[in-house]
């Protein structure tokens, strides 16, 4: 049963280009959840995917856009980078299994990303 | 407004030794929390969670947890220690409501051989 994975590993940009980030889920989830883990810190929370819509977001600017497929995978895109946006993006899985309160996000082994 | 502290940046245990990690959480409404374990340039992996029920909880690799409402505390604990446990440790809490994930700042652990 594979778990989340997360394509590419490493990642390097320029300031001011763009780039995409994407995430396959666990077998039965359908909710993807994606964070911003800087050096040092504790991870972020960007948004969360469900059902193909965005469901909740946290405070990151609208450069950070993201999209579910029909599929449950998910792409984080971010525009514009900024080299504050060198991180380890972290993708998170989970099911709501008709009752959230159960959910367990896990997580891939992320994307590190470098903008220089 | 949600928050978590892990109040340690390291803590440094003999193997063998039971280990304590701190965190306290502030939420309003009912708490989820988590515990989870990052190794070196990989992701997160899931440790233990609190729901509801049991203030003590029991996770992967004899972790365990105990939750303490009145001091708005979810401590991870294990007996003894091994020199493997040693990577860094992030507790998480997500309100009712919300489906988002607030971590702490992460507590490296440091078994000593």
């Amino acid at each position: 049963d594979a778990g989340v994975t997360q394509s590419p590993t490493h990642l390097i940009k320029t300031r001011g280009q763009q780039v995409t980030l994407r995430c396959s889920p666990k077998s039965g989830h359908d909710t993807v959840s994606w964070y911003q883990q800087a050096l040092g810190q504790g991870p972020q929370f960007i948004f969360q995917y469900y059902e193909e819509e965005e469901r909740q977001r946290g405070n990151f600017p609208d450069r950070f856009s993201g999209h579910q497929f029909p599929n449950y995978s998910s792409e984080l895109n971010v525009n514009a980078l900024l080299l504050g946006d060198s991180a380890l993006y972290l993708c998170a899985s989970s099911s709501l299994a008709g009752l959230h309160i159960q959910e367990t996000q896990y997580f891939g082994p992320g994307t590190r990303l470098l903008v220089l | 407004a949600q928050s978590v502290a892990q109040p340690e940046d390291q803590v440094n245990v003999a193997e063998g030794n039971p280990l304590t990690v701190k965190c306290t959480y502030s939420v309003s409404g009912n708490p989820y929390l988590f515990w989870y374990v990052q190794y070196p340039n990989r992701g997160l992996q899931f440790l233990l969670k609190y729901i509801t029920g049991d203030n003590l909880v029991k996770g992967s690799y004899g972790f365990e947890a105990e939750f303490n409402k009145s001091q708005t505390s979810f401590h991870l604990k294990k007996p003894s220690a091994l020199v493997s446990d040693s990577a860094l440790y992030f507790c998480a809490v997500r309100g009712s409501g919300t489906y988002k994930y607030i971590f702490g700042t992460g507590t490296r652990l440091k078994v000593l051989a």
